[in-house]
């Protein structure tokens, strides 16, 4: 029944190595979202896909790549891991970029 | 620069007692405002979202207003309950064609008992 879901919950690596985070959303949202949440709580916005379109690209690094295969997923791919990406991500979905959104309960990325 | 700013950062209450959480923007041209409850370990989840017309909106024994004027908004908890212990966010997006909403920082809230 969960309406944002993120795999894995925990993802645990080396600096260097490359990983994805996967999010799927089954509310029939056409704008989905990538955000990032730093040690002090902060929720900064990365980016967002509307119908598979990337209408929102914050300043990120190149070696964040979302990738949304269908309006439904919207998958984060991310080079070269640095010590400074270990955050929670969260992805979320809405209706439209108007709507409130829905969150997944987060993946929590630590670099080692 | 938009901005929301939160207060207070946190703030501890006994069970039972009402509380009002402060969020002041700077985002314009203003579209809408929303208020976020985030418990430990999970994703935030939306209680109120107000746009420039409406003054107060009410969740159950979460009431929060807007003052589009001064650019002012409250989250008001009545009869809190431990289960209110999370963190309150703010975010407030702009109108026009690009749309970044603008987040706070939080307030973090503990009931006790």
């Amino acid at each position: 029944d969960t309406a944002v879901s993120q795999t894995p919950k925990y993802l645990v690596t080396q600096m260097g190595n490359d990983k994805s985070i996967k999010c799927e959303q089954n509310l029939g949202h056409d704008t989905m979202y990538w955000y990032k949440q730093d040690s002090k709580k902060f929720l900064k916005i990365m980016f967002s896909y509307n119908n598979k379109e990337l209408i929102i690209n914050e300043t990120v690094p190149n070696r964040f790549s979302p990738k949304s295969p269908d309006k439904a997923h919207l998958n984060l791919h991310i080079n070269s891991l640095e010590l400074g990406d270990s955050a929670v991500y969260f992805c979320a979905s809405s209706q439209s970029v108007r709507q409130p959104q829905h969150f997944g309960d987060g993946t929590r990325l630590s670099i080692l | 620069k938009n901005q929301v700013e939160q207060s207070p950062q946190s703030l501890i209450i006994l069970e039972g007692k009402n509380c009002t959480l402060q969020c002041n923007y700077t985002v314009s041209p203003f579209s809408n405002l929303r208020w976020y409850k985030q418990d430990t370990g999970r994703g935030p989840v939306s209680l109120t979202i107000m746009t420039f017309s409406e003054n107060t909106k009410s969740n159950g024994r979460y009431t929060a207003t807007l003052d589009a004027d001064t650019k002012q908004s409250s989250l008001h908890i009545t009869a809190s309950q431990l289960s209110d212990s999370a963190s309150y966010i703010c975010v407030v997006s702009g109108a026009g064609g690009s749309y970044i909403p603008t987040f706070g920082r939080g307030t973090s809230l503990i009931v006790h008992p």
